[in-house]
């Protein structure tokens, strides 16, 4: 499809697992965004990349979360001895542009991976 | 920190109902602004934005907002609701000359009764 794919759409780990959430973003699309979304609320920013670089990941919680984007295109968040508190929605958005563009803006985004921790 | 806030979080409203949901933002200088909304089911999607000029915005299937500096303001509106625009609306800001990213606000869930 030419949106954004996001796996797997559900995924239950016992807590102490690792797991890994992956993005496959729009052909061409420049930025790429992950942001986490808790039952309730607004989507919470994690990281972000521009091509391969990780140029902002001041959102990330902890040590345990880890992201990376190789190659500019599919991106994966990992998450290491996964907690309860890591329960959420984790959202892929990517842009055409770089962010630093300021007449671009609109992020599309895939349908999520949500993450339960028992 | 620089944020955004929605005050309506749930929000019930019969067709043919007008709509306003709020949003207030508290960036310094050039902001950005954005209404995504997301259907049952379905991934968040872009309603409209402004980024300069007419501050009153149009975005797809009927739904406008404005822009109010004075008031740190960019409230979504619909003058008449249909059963179909039950979903979540977000409000979005982004510091322009800053980092570019994107800060959500909590969401406001609207259900429209037929």
């Amino acid at each position: 499809g030419a949106g954004v794919s996001q796996s797997p759409r559900y995924k239950v780990a016992k807590r102490g697992q690792d797991v890994a959430l992956r993005c496959d973003p729009i052909s061409g699309h420049v930025s790429l965004f992950w942001y986490q979304q808790a039952l309730g609320q607004g989507p919470e920013f994690l990281t972000y990349f521009q091509n391969e670089a990780q140029l902002d990941k001041s959102g990330l919680p902890s040590d345990r979360f880890f992201a990376e984007r190789p190659e500019g295109s599919v991106s994966t968040l990992k998450i290491q001895r996964t907690q309860q508190e890591d329960s959420a929605v984790y959202l892929c958005a990517s842009s055409l542009a770089s962010s630093s563009v300021a007449n671009t803006g609109e992020l599309f985004f895939g349908e999520g991976s949500r993450l339960t921790v028992l | 920190a620089q944020s955004v806030s929605q005050h309506n979080h749930h929000v019930i409203l019969s067709e043919a109902a007008s709509l306003e949901l709020g949003c207030n933002y508290s960036y310094g200088g050039t902001v950005n602004l954005f209404w995504y909304v997301q259907y049952p089911g379905q991934h968040l999607q872009l309603l409209l934005k402004y980024f300069s000029g007419d501050p009153l915005v149009k975005g797809i299937k009927g739904f406008e907002a404005e822009f109010i500096k004075s008031k740190f303001s960019f409230n979504l509106r619909k003058p008449s609701v249909q059963w179909s625009d039950t979903a979540e609306y977000f409000c979005a800001g982004r510091q322009a000359g800053g980092s570019y990213i994107p800060t959500f606000g909590r969401g406001t869930s609207l259900i429209v009764h037929p």
